[in-house]
């Protein structure tokens, strides 16, 4: 079983603050790494994926980075504000031949941003 | 857009019942996935399936078993349910083709089930 971890396991940001969250994952047979948001009562969004070691990924206020080489990607959210309060979940992909696996989970990161 | 619906948001059923959970995909999706997530634990994955009539066994397929009658369709069955199968359970869907690099496979999530096993 793949081993994805993620720090922290939660986290209470001030509005208006920028924080940021790590995703570590196995660096061999790397294949692509997810990033996904779950906010409450609704299905998990795509928010990024990423496959190639020093990718950028930007969407508004939130950026991702990808280091394949040491195993780890972090989650950049610039200001926070209150719509961002989710679960953020990273998933990842091994590469195995024939085709692309299914996706290993980490446990997420609970954000909560306070007003 | 992808749309992944599950036949119910909340299920309440007694321990040793028979438990359908079913999940339909609209774009001709070749995966389908079962995962279930715990507080806790995160998402770990049940069952996939690859085509019609295949399956293969995820990470925790013990007290579950699937189906896979038609392309659109995926059902997570739990033959004899347990307390410890109150859960929520998420169904996925991806395509699939053999991958080149840069070209990775995105799954698209339902709105989930929570079951409560009483």
């Amino acid at each position: 079983i793949l081993n994805v971890e993620q720090s922290p396991q939660s986290l209470h940001v001030q509005e208006g603050d920028s924080t940021n969250f790590t995703c570590s994952f196995p660096s061999s047979n790397f294949y692509a790494l997810h990033w996904y948001r779950w906010e409450t009562a609704k299905s998990p969004e795509a928010l990024f994926v990423m496959t190639l070691n020093g990718d950028e990924k930007k969407k508004g206020r939130i950026s991702a980075t990808l280091n394949t080489k040491e195993g780890y990607s972090y989650l950049y959210i610039k200001g926070s504000q209150p719509e961002d309060s989710a679960t953020y979940l990273c998933a990842f992909t091994a590469y195995s031949g024939g085709g692309a696996d299914g996706l290993t989970f980490g446990k997420g990161t609970h954000l909560i941003i306070q007003p | 857009d992808v749309k992944v619906t599950q036949s119910s948001r909340y299920l309440v059923k007694r321990t040793g019942e028979k438990v359908f959970l079913e999940c339909v995909q609209d774009m001709d999706h070749e995966n389908m996935f079962w995962y279930r997530q715990d507080p806790g634990l995160g998402l770990r994955l049940i069952y996939f399936s690859y085509d019609v009539k295949m399956k293969e066994k995820g990470d925790i397929p013990e007290g579950y078993s699937v189906s896979r009658e038609k392309k659109e369709r995926f059902s997570l069955i739990l033959e004899s349910a347990s307390t410890n199968q109150t859960s929520m359970y998420l169904c996925a869907s991806s395509t699939h083709h053999l991958p080149l690099l840069g070209t990775p496979i995105e799954q698209y999530f339902g709105p989930g089930t929570r079951l409560t096993v009483t």
